[in-house]
């Protein structure tokens, strides 16, 4: 069953920070997360594992809440280059994602 | 780097007709994947392969078929293309083991006359 994210657009200021959420109602073993830009392939951000583990790259970090079988995306300080539709895809025997939510991010 | 090929960027057919899409990785990947992306629908899992000669269905399988001779390509078959097969289509491979990135390729948006 396809995960859920929210919210489904969001648009920023340079310089502010946004959440973006992933839920599931399977139990989550693991959770992925993908940025895929207007026009380009989707490319790989980060991998979050049962433990809560959480992960970070530059300024984007992510959660894992196993109890509440959801994962929550943290961008903090939006820069330009962060605008894209966001993934969240959760791992069973294959990946399955989520909608997206796209991201706008304004100068 | 990772690099993963589809054959074409952009590809028009009729109805009826029969398309392949191929799809190329030259990391040695265990695992394949064809999606198909549909605005608002998100990225949805067509077939994958976790082998040569090995197929898995995904979640929308119906009116596609996939073929797998060759560790490094992966085949998406439109047996007799319908316009609601017009999309985009998306390649993507992964090491074997579970919880591993996969790498997708630049996609084939494919439109059916």
């Amino acid at each position: 069953q396809q995960p859920v994210q929210s919210p489904q657009a969001v648009i920023l200021r340079e310089g502010e920070d946004a959440v973006i959420n992933c839920s599931s109602s399977k139990a989550l073993y693991s959770v992925h997360w993908y940025r895929q830009k207007h026009g380009e392939a989707p490319v790989f951000l980060m991998i979050l594992l049962k433990g809560g583990e959480q992960k970070g790259h530059d300024k984007i970090s992510a959660s894992f809440n196993e109890k509440k079988q959801q994962s929550s995306l943290y961008l903090t300080a939006s820069q330009l280059s962060y605008s894209g539709t966001y993934f969240c895809g959760t791992e069973d025997d294959k990946i399955i994602f989520g909608k997206g939510t796209r991201l706008h991010i304004l100068p | 780097d990772v690099k993963v090929t589809q054959s074409s960027r952009y590809l028009v057919k009729r109805t009826g007709e029969k398309v392949f899409l191929e799809c190329v990785q030259d990391m040695d990947h265990e695992n394949m994947f064809w999606y198909r992306q549909d605005p608002g629908l998100g990225l949805r899992l067509i077939y994958f392969s976790y082998d040569v000669k090995m197929k898995e269905k995904g979640d929308i399988p119906e009116g596609y078929s996939v073929s797998r001779e060759k560790k490094e390509r992966f085949s998406l078959i439109l047996e007799s293309a319908s316009t609601n097969q017009t999309s985009m289509y998306l390649c993507a491979s992964s090491i074997g083991t579970a919880y591993n990135e996969q790498f997708f390729g630049p996609g084939t948006r494919l439109t059916v006359l």
